[in-house]
């Protein structure tokens, strides 16, 4: 069974908007990370979030997890045509495996 | 570096043929893993590994090996395969400091068609 679920499964919005995507979880985590996949590629490693950590920045990538809720955000802003693609994110737990959400299709219309 | 290789990046096989899908990285990561990845399924971890000599099943090992003779490489096999295993494949790997998972690299992906 997979750990994250993402919400929302689609999102479509207009370049120089926000894009806030969410992730819930059931059990306790060492970390979270999201992850980028454009279509018919490998995944690209954007931020990871350790569990003692709030909130984290990378360039135009915003990320907090609040651990008492299980749930984590990843905000884009002023995106961009080139943000469109799929994201996911994933927990780490101490059991060395990292589980996958089913993902977000966004869709940044230029 | 290379980072993370998988070959082939395409391959098709018949129901009930064997293959060895090849995974390789040069960055001296000990934690490398195995995913499928299905239409609205997200990934699913098959198989990994904390280091050469030691492997663990993850959410769906059913008709998949591994093994890890070297830090390097993870080749991944296909015992009989069926066309339940039609899926595209990612390896990963990543430094491993005992307390979980660190950021991962993924390969490019084999995309695997079973007739």
């Amino acid at each position: 069974s997979q750990q994250g679920e993402e919400d929302p499964q689609a999102l479509s919005i207009q370049e120089g908007e926000n894009a806030t995507m969410n992730c819930s979880y059931k059990t306790s985590i060492n970390n979270l990370q999201w992850y980028r996949q454009n279509s018919g590629r490998g995944l690209v490693h954007l931020i990871l979030i350790r569990s003692n950590e709030r909130e984290k920045h990378s360039g135009r990538l915003r990320v907090t997890l609040d651990t008492s809720k299980k749930s984590s955000s990843l905000l884009i802003t002023a995106s961009r045509a080139a943000d469109t693609a799929s994201y996911f994110c994933a927990t780490g737990g101490a059991n060395s495996k990292l589980t996958f959400g089913k993902g977000i299709t966004l869709s940044v219309r230029p | 570096n290379a980072g993370v290789t998988q070959t082939p990046k395409f391959q098709v096989l018949k129901t009930g043929q064997s293959m060895t899908l090849q995974c390789a990285q040069d960055m001296n990561h000990e934690y490398m893993s195995w995913y499928r990845q299905d239409p609205g399924m997200g990934l699913r971890l098959i198989h990994y590994s904390v280091g050469a000599g030691i492997t663990d099943q993850g959410e769906v090992p059913n008709g998949y090996n591994v093994s890890r003779s070297t830090t390097e490489d993870f080749p991944l096999r296909l015992l009989s395969a069926a066309p339940s295993q039609t899926s595209v494949y990612f390896c990963a790997s990543s430094t491993w400091t005992g307390l979980g998972t660190d950021t991962q690299y993924f390969g490019p992906g084999t995309r695997l068609t079973v007739l």
